[in-house]
């Protein structure tokens, strides 16, 4: 069965402290690795897709890359508003969309 | 925009009872989505539709059934509810096609079931 695991579980930082979160899968036919935002009591809201090793995709302070193994999202000098859970979720071979989501990532960023 | 609206925000039900949580999405998206969300299981995919009329087991089907009558309109449908379906859930929908696959949200419907 694919797997997405997300790490670290919760991560803490201050303002302006830059830090990554993980996102590795195990699917062999990776067609597509999603990001999201999701703040507390919210539904996810959508930030990203990268199709291929090597893709690189951009908005504001966050960025995400990926490798054939596992996707990263890089925040940059975060600020309090940045505070939220971010998940990721990989589509395989199933033709109908389906998404395999991670447990999330809990970010803090205190001022 | 996508807009994706779920029928209620905070539900609280009696164990046994009949329990319809609606969604309705506003972009003419092929499939729709229902998921339920729990702390430190993530997002875990109940049913899906790919068309009126149609629909998929997904995960975690066991005591849930669903409804899609008309395209912008999924309803998940607990037909005796427990107290292991207090959970978070989640509608989501995307084109479907060859298009993108991104599946947007809508706000979620917190369920406590007593």
């Amino acid at each position: 069965e694919d797997q997405v695991t997300q790490s670290p579980e919760a991560l803490r930082l201050q303002e302006g402290e830059s830090s990554s979160l993980n996102c590795s899968y195990t699917v062999s036919g990776l067609r597509g690795l999603f990001w999201y935002r999701q703040d507390p009591g919210k539904g996810p809201e959508f930030l990203f897709t990268l199709y291929s090793a090597g893709e690189e995709k951009e908005k504001e302070r966050l960025k995400a890359t990926l490798t054939k193994k596992e996707s990263f999202l890089h925040i940059t000098a975060p600020k309090p508003e940045d505070s939220a859970t971010y998940l990721c979720a990989e589509r395989g071979t199933d033709s109908w969309g389906k998404l395999q989501f991670g447990a999330g990532t809990q970010v803090v960023v205190t001022p | 925009d996508v807009k994706v609206t779920q029928s209620s925000r905070y539900l609280v039900k009696r164990t046994g009872e009949k329990v319809f949580l609606e969604c309705v999405q506003d972009m003419d998206h092929e499939n729709m989505f229902w998921y339920r969300q729990d702390p430190g299981l993530g997002l875990r995919l109940i049913y899906f539709s790919y068309d009126v009329k149609m629909k998929e087991k997904g995960d975690i089907p066991e005591g849930y059934s669903v409804s899609r009558e008309k395209k912008e309109r999924f309803s998940l449908i607990l037909e005796s509810a427990s107290t292991n379906q207090t959970s978070m859930y989640l509608c989501a929908s995307n084109p479907g096609g060859r298009m993108t696959y991104e599946q947007y949200f809508g706000p979620g419907t917190r369920l406590t079931v007593t």
